[in-house]
C-alpha cells in the first residue's frame, strides 16, 4: 500500500493563479481531510469529507474548494492564490470517524509571490 | 472552539535526558492522540488515549491522558537524537457528531548528540 500520496511536493504560484493540489489515498478509507501548516500555528482543518460526494467545511475554508467523486480522491483546489495561501499542504485519511488514526500524506509546499 | 495549548514551544536537550511536554485545555475530550512530525514529513500517530488516568507506553516514551480529559503528558526517558521532531497532540470533541479533530500548536524538541 502507497497510503496516502500528494502531487506535486512543492509548487510555486502568482497572485491570482490557481491550481489544484491532488490527494490519493488506496486504503479504503471513508474519511478524508485537508489540512494547512504554517509555522508555529500547528495543522488547521480546511475541508473534510466523511464519504464520497459528500464534502464540509473546516475552520479555514475560505479561498479553497474540494470534491470527492471517489473514495480513493480528494482533491483541494485553490482558485485566485493569494500571499496569505503560502502554507504546506497536508492530505490525512482515516478508517472510520473522529478518533482514530489518521494517516497523512507527505505534503505539499506552495508559496505564492 | 476548543483549544489545545502545549507547552513547551520548543525544547532543545541533551542526548540521555528525561523530558516532559504537556497538552491543556479547558474542555474535554472524548481522546487524545499524539502524532510526531519529521521534517519534509507528515505527521505519524504515536498513541490514542481514551480513559481518563490512562497511561500508555511506548518503549521510552510514556503519554498520560489527565483525570478530568481535559489535559496529556508525553515523558521521553533518555532522549536520543531519532527523538528530534515536531510533538503534536489532537483532541476528538467529546460527544455530538463532530468529526474534527482540534491540534495544538506543537512541541518542537531537538535532541543533540
Amino acid at each position: 500500500n502507497a497510503g496516502v500520496t500528494q502531487t506535486p511536493k512543492f509548487r510555486i504560484l502568482k497572485i491570482g493563479q490557481s491550481m489544484t493540489l491532488q490527494c490519493t489515498q488506496d486504503m479504503n478509507h471513508n474519511y478524508m481531510y485537508w489540512y494547512r501548516q504554517d509555522p508555529g500555528m500547528g495543522l488547521k482543518l480546511i475541508y473534510y469529507s466523511v464519504g464520497a460526494g459528500i464534502t464540509d467545511k473546516g475552520e479555514v475554508p475560505n479561498g479553497y474548494n474540494v470534491s470527492r467523486s471517489t473514495t480513493e480522491d480528494f482533491p483541494l483546489r485553490l482558485e485566485l492564490a493569494a500571499p496569505s495561501q503560502t502554507s504546506v499542504y497536508f492530505c490525512a485519511s482515516s478508517y472510520s470517524r473522529i478518533g482514530d488514526t489518521q494517516y497523512f500524506g507527505p505534503g505539499t509546499r506552495l508559496t505564492v509571490l | 472552539t476548543q483549544l489545545l495549548e502545549q507547552s513547551p514551544q520548543f525544547l532543545s536537550i541533551q542526548e540521555g535526558e528525561n523530558l516532559t511536554v504537556y497538552c491543556n485545555s479547558s474542555s474535554v475530550f472524548s481522546s487524545l492522540q499524539w502524532y510526531r512530525q519529521e521534517p519534509g514529513e507528515g505527521p505519524v500517530l504515536l498513541v490514542t488515549v481514551v480513559t481518563g488516568g490512562e497511561v500508555k507506553k511506548l518503549k521510552r516514551l510514556t503519554f498520560q491522558f489527565g483525570d478530568a480529559r481535559k489535559d496529556s503528558s508525553l515523558h521521553i526517558t533518555a532522549a536520543q537524537p531519532g527523538d528530534t521532531g515536531l510533538y503534536l497532540c489532537a483532541g476528538a470533541p467529546s460527544g455530538g457528531s463532530n468529526y474534527k479533530l482540534t491540534f495544538g500548536k506543537g512541541t518542537l524538541l531537538t535532541v543533540n548528540p
